[in-house]
């Protein structure tokens, strides 16, 4: 059971857009910054977005991120099937002292 | 070019030890706070652990206290988990990450900006008898 709750797993259309949901307390995500891993099959994890909505460079404008409370979203626009992977949401939890992942959500490009 | 390759992966019998070397290569490994962070197979990620640039702070997930130990060599440009009393349970991919976000001042540690910007491809330890 992790500390953070991401849907299994989501999907769309290429071109279209999904939105990836991260739950978690006021321990972790409500008093805390979220990043976000894009993890291709068989590879590893790759930083997406960190301090809750910024891109390293190279990271393209159709991901982005939010945060709102004890929740954050992970957006990916104009959808391609090379986004397929699993995307992980992080952050640090302040009452266990831990870094602190969601499950995971497996992205599906029909 | 900028990369982390981790070692020291492999068989080990429940019970038995293992360590686990990161070799840190173009940056300037002095600089950051580090990680190891691991996959059990079909599973999600779970930290494991996080290491002060100096080395004198360190961070433990519960299921591995008292038997992991994380440690550095900046001289090496290298990072370390030691890892006994294995358990099943501890089988995974292993990756090592460069950690930002913790600050320090006053003897107290603040990592409410963490995140891990730079992984590792995994070094597989397998548990079993």
């Amino acid at each position: 059971q992790s500390v953070l709750t991401q849907p299994p797993s989501v999907s769309a259309a290429p071109g279209q857009k999904v939105t990836i949901s991260c739950s978690g307390s006021s321990s972790n995500i409500g008093n805390n910054y979220v990043s976000w891993y894009q993890q291709l099959p068989g590879t590893a994890p790759k930083l997406l977005i960190y301090d809750n909505n910024k891109r390293p460079s190279g990271i393209p404008d159709r991901f982005s991120g939010s945060k709102s409370g004890t929740s954050a979203t992970l957006g990916i626009t104009g959808l391609q099937t090379g986004d397929e992977a699993d995307y992980y949401c992080g952050t640090w939890d302040s009452s266990l002292s831990h870094v602190v992942f969601g499950g995971g959500t497996k992205l599906t490009v029909l | 070019e900028v990369q982390l390759v981790e070692s020291g992966g492999g068989l080990v019998q429940p019970g038995g030890s293992l360590r686990l070397s990161c070799a840190a290569s173009g940056f300037t490994f002095s600089n950051y706070w580090m990680s190891w962070v691991r996959q059990a197979p079909g599973k999600g990620l779970e930290w494991v652990a996080n290491i002060k640039k100096d080395g004198s702070e360190k961070y433990y997930v519960d299921s591995v206290k008292g038997r992991f130990t994380i440690s550095r060599d900046n001289a090496q440009n290298s990072l370390y988990l030691q890892m006994n009393s294995l358990r099943a349970d501890d089988t995974a991919v292993y990756y090592c990450a460069r950690g930002e976000g913790g600050y320090c001042s006053g003897g107290s540690c603040y990592l409410g900006y963490w995140y891990f910007d730079l992984w590792g491809r995994g070094t597989l330890v397998t548990v079993s008898s």
